[in-house]
């Protein structure tokens, strides 16, 4: 069964920190993974996505997310948060049958 | 600029009654889907159409059915609302076939059942 399991629930960090978000998946095919957010009161909206190559993939807002397939991880980093990435994350499969799998979801909250 | 518009933002209904939530979209997508979004559990996926009269089972059908009779528009119904219906819903579309084929989101309708 093709599922995705994201670790963290709720993070809490200052600004300036560096954002580890983790993401696992289970699929044993070729996979599309995406990362996906939404702030406060807005659409979800696409952060970034990978679908084969450089598995390294860099997104908008200064956001990249690493693929490894030995782990089965595609996990979302950002160096430096700021106030403004405040929102929800959820990573997502889309495996053979076209579907999005979404994760659980993370609640990211940044203080100022 | 891809547009996913959904026809109310907020609703509330009493338990019984027959709810339909509209989506719309302007891009030509051939695939629709709905969603339900709860704390703790992410988007689940109720119900998506991949063609005008075509509709699939998701993962969480029970309580719900679809309509596409036009390509743009989407609508999801509860024919008869209970208060474990109480959530968020997402309607979202994309192209059908391959390549980059992300899905676009529409703002969410927060229902609330009474």
């Amino acid at each position: 069964a093709q599922s995705v399991s994201q670790h963290n629930h709720h993070v809490i960090l200052s600004e300036a920190a560096s954002l580890e978000l983790g993401c696992n998946y289970s699929y044993g095919g070729t996979v599309n993974l995406f990362w996906y957010v939404q702030y406060p009161g807005q659409h979800l909206q696409l952060l970034l996505k990978y679908f084969s190559g450089d598995p390294l993939v860099k997104g908008i807002k200064g956001f990249e997310a690493e693929f490894i397939k030995s782990k089965f991880s595609f996990n979302l980093r950002k160096p430096s948060v700021q106030w403004s990435d405040t929102a929800e994350y959820f990573c997502a499969l889309r495996g053979n049958t076209g579907k999005l799998i979404f994760g659980q979801g993370t609640t990211l909250q940044v203080k100022p | 600029d891809v547009k996913v518009t959904q026809s109310s933002r907020y609703l509330v209904k009493r338990t019984g009654e027959k709810v339909f939530l509209e989506c719309v979209q302007d891009m030509d997508h051939e695939n629709m889907f709905w969603y339900r979004q709860d704390p703790g559990l992410g988007l689940r996926l109720i119900y998506f159409s991949y063609d005008v009269k075509m509709k699939e089972k998701g993962d969480i059908p029970e309580g719900y059915s679809v309509s596409r009779e036009k390509k743009e528009r989407f609508s999801l119904i509860l024919e008869s609302a209970s208060t474990n219906q109480t959530s968020m819903y997402l309607c979202a579309s994309t192209f059908l076939g391959q390549g980059t084929t992300e899905q676009y989101f529409g703002p969410g309708t927060r229902l609330t059942v009474t």
